[in-house]
């Protein structure tokens, strides 16, 4: 039943490493988020997806390459981890651009 | 300046007390504004869409001022779960553009 779903929910790694998240929704949205919500709580949009083809990419680091499947898939490949990195990433799906639908997030620690 | 601007809190209120927050945005072109809520360690979710009239949804009455470049949302007879940290949300280049506030954090104290 969950409408947006996010794996791993939590995900500790050493510095230097590469991880995935993995992102689906099962809403039939054509248009799919990848956000950052850091330590002071700050959510910023990372990537945006629409029918499986890029079309928001705000200024981040090329270490993080998304990946889409299929429209229902959104996943995030993270090479190299930094400390930088650590917080936590929301996926999103939207079909209107206007509601966004989050899910439950993947909370990071690079240590 | 920040394009979306919020007190970040908290405002610590009793139970049955009316609050508001504003939001102030810099971009005089931004099209649409929203609020999200979200509670915490959990993710955001969409509270209501902030119309040019201004708009009501039980409790919450939001606002936009666009010469003033601001948006509000007033909480009536606050209630214990409306605790949680209060997004503002500001669109432009017909959605293409979406920056979040970083959100005011509200306590209702029983």
């Amino acid at each position: 039943d969950t409408a947006v779903s996010q794996t791993p929910k939590y995900l500790v790694t050493q510095m230097g490493n590469d991880k995935s998240i993995k992102c689906e929704q099962n809403l039939g949205h054509d248009t799919m988020y990848w956000y950052k919500q850091d330590s002071k709580k700050f959510l910023k949009i990372m990537f945006s997806y629409n029918n499986k083809e890029l079309i928001i990419n705000e200024t981040v680091p090329n270490r993080f390459s998304p990946k889409s499947p299929d429209k229902a898939h959104l996943n995030l490949h993270i090479n190299s981890l930094e400390l930088g990195d650590s917080a936590v990433y929301f996926c999103a799906s939207s079909q209107d651009g206007v509601s966004k639908f989050f899910g439950p997030g993947t909370r990071l620690t690079v240590l | 300046r920040k394009e979306v601007e919020q007190d970040p809190g908290p405002f610590n209120v009793p139970e049955g007390a009316t609050v508001a927050f504003n939001c102030t945005y810099s971009n005089s072109a931004s099209q649409s504004f929203f609020w999200y809520r979200q509670d915490c360690r959990k993710e955001p979710k969409l509270l209501m869409s902030v119309y040019s009239s201004g708009n009501e949804d039980g409790r919450f009455t939001a606002q936009l001022n666009r010469a003033s470049q601001y948006i509000s949302l007033l909480i009536r007879d606050s209630k214990l779960s409306d605790s949680a940290t209060y997004l503002c949300v500001v669109t432009h280049r017909g959605y293409q553009k979406v920056t979040f506030g970083t959100g005011t954090k509200l306590q209702v104290i029983p």
